[in-house]
């Protein structure tokens, strides 16, 4: 079965503060690609990064990093010095095997208090 | 470049009656999806399109709903009769092939239409 789990439904930082998204996944594929969506207010959901299972580099873009673990089946999100504008649902996204289907999680709400 | 888009933003129907959704896919991207995105949920694939073919529609309930991607460019999705679990934001997302080697490639979402059914 695929699966991604979110355990954080919300959380409330204030600004300036880091904060980690976690994100847990499932999947008995070899191949897969792991994904991260911001979903502001106005309902579109837009793409952050896309990583593949054979590459477990971590990456950093700007106050975003990501933490990329195959030994604990996880994919993580940290904002640096977060901003009010981070305000956002965030979803982790699965895509596995052949099926071009991705498998999202429930969701992260963050909140940033100025 | 224009995003993919979508039409209504909002509807709102009394239940029994049918409605339409339409997308407008990124253009060169022969991967065309439909989500349902249900209040406080991640979305969930409804169908998925490889150009004009339907490749994946297992979460589809066909009884009501049924969708066409007529030349392989846009897609209507429609629900006849609504029925007031339907109300959800359907989100319409495209993206490159996973014939041109581009499996897993990102998706690009719309911006929903929001649907109400009292």
């Amino acid at each position: 079965a695929q699966k991604v789990t979110q355990a954080q439904t919300e959380i409330s930082v204030v600004e300036k503060e880091d904060v980690t998204l976690d994100c847990v996944y499932e999947t008995r594929d070899t191949t897969y690609y792991l994904f991260w969506y911001k979903q502001p207010p106005s309902g579109e959901l837009v793409f952050l990064i896309r990583r593949n299972s054979f590459d477990e580099q971590n990456e950093i873009s700007g106050r975003y990093s990501w933490n990329f673990q195959k030994s604990t089946s996880s994919f993580n999100f940290t904002i640096t010095a977060s901003q009010v504008v981070d305000s956002a649902v965030y979803f982790c996204a699965l895509c596995s095997g052949n099926t071009g289907k991705l498998i999202f999680g429930q969701g992260t709400t963050l909140q940033v208090k100025p | 470049e224009a995003g993919v888009v979508q039409s209504p933003r909002y509807k709102i129907i009394e239940k029994k009656q049918p409605v339409a959704f339409w997308c407008n896919p990124i253009s060169g991207h022969n991967t065309l999806y439909w989500y349902l995105q249900n209040l406080g949920q991640g979305p969930e694939l409804l169908i998925r399109y490889e150009n004009e073919e339907a490749v994946d529609d297992s979460q589809l309930p066909k009884d009501r709903f049924s969708a066409e991607r007529l030349k392989g460019v846009d897609s209507t999705l429609k629900i006849q009769p609504a029925e007031l679990g339907d109300s959800a934001v359907y989100l319409c997302a495209s993206s490159l092939g996973a014939g041109q080697g581009n499996l897993g490639t990102e998706a690009f979402f719309g911006q929903g239409t929001r649907l109400t059914v009292v």
